[in-house]
């Protein structure tokens, strides 16, 4: 399967505190993206990073890729109780389309 | 701009009947999208259309099917419906060529199966 994994399956902090993700995937990829996803809704785009990149940045979010690992991490700093919802991450297969990982649950308590 | 839409929100069949969603991606989009999200579960990927042709599907039976209108909305028939096609189905459309700004996803369908 292409589908990534995410890591932890869920994750609880308090709020200020940062959260960190992490995903894993089995092939090469074109590009990997993190979704985030409230209370079982559509998703929203977070933010993208290319095969060639390692590390991005957009607000509280950073993302990193590390293409050797096979795998990418999402950190969202000072978090705050909007923050709660399910993050996903997806590969993007240029031909092959566009896979899921399980996603993280993250709960930040106020 | 209008983002995608998904019709219809919520869809109640009974075992052995057929279900229709159907998606209208955003204009300019191409590439449509489908996935299955049981419960709590993560999404499947079931099948990408793009420019009116089915480009991959995912691992679903046959009774899982669809279609790219000339105007690249899309339609998902799901036949012969059982209690486990219960599930949020999610279309997400993108440019074919530039998918470098990621997925605009629906707010998905809800169907439920009695």
């Amino acid at each position: 399967s292409q589908q990534g994994e995410e890591d932890p399956q869920a994750l609880s902090i308090q709020e200020g505190e940062n959260a960190t993700m992490n995903c894993s995937y089995k092939t090469s990829i074109n590009n990997l993206q993190w979704y985030r996803q409230n209370s079982g809704r559509g998703l929203v785009h977070l933010i993208l990073i290319r095969s060639n990149e390692r590390e991005k940045h957009s607000g509280r979010l950073r993302v990193t890729l590390d293409t050797s690992k096979k795998s990418s991490s999402l950190l969202i700093t000072a978090s705050r109780a909007a923050d709660t919802a399910s993050y996903f991450c997806a590969t993007a297969v240029f031909i092959v389309g566009f896979y899921f990982g399980s996603g993280t649950k993250l709960n930040v308590k106020p | 701009e209008a983002g995608v839409t998904q019709s219809p929100t919520h869809l109640i069949k009974t075992r052995g009947q057929q279900a229709t969603l159907r998606c209208s991606p955003i204009s300019g989009h191409t590439s449509v999208y489908w996935y299955q999200q049981a419960l709590g579960l993560g999404l499947q990927f079931l099948l990408w259309y793009d420019e009116g042709e089915e480009r991959n599907r995912g691992n679903f039976p046959p009774r899982f099917s669809g279609r790219q209108f000339p105007n690249y909305s899309s339609e998902l028939n799901v036949n012969a419906l059982e209690l486990e096609d219960s599930a949020l189905y999610l279309c997400a459309s993108t440019n074919t060529w530039d998918r470098g700004y990621g997925y605009t996803f629906g707010s998905g369908t809800r169907l439920t199966v009695v």
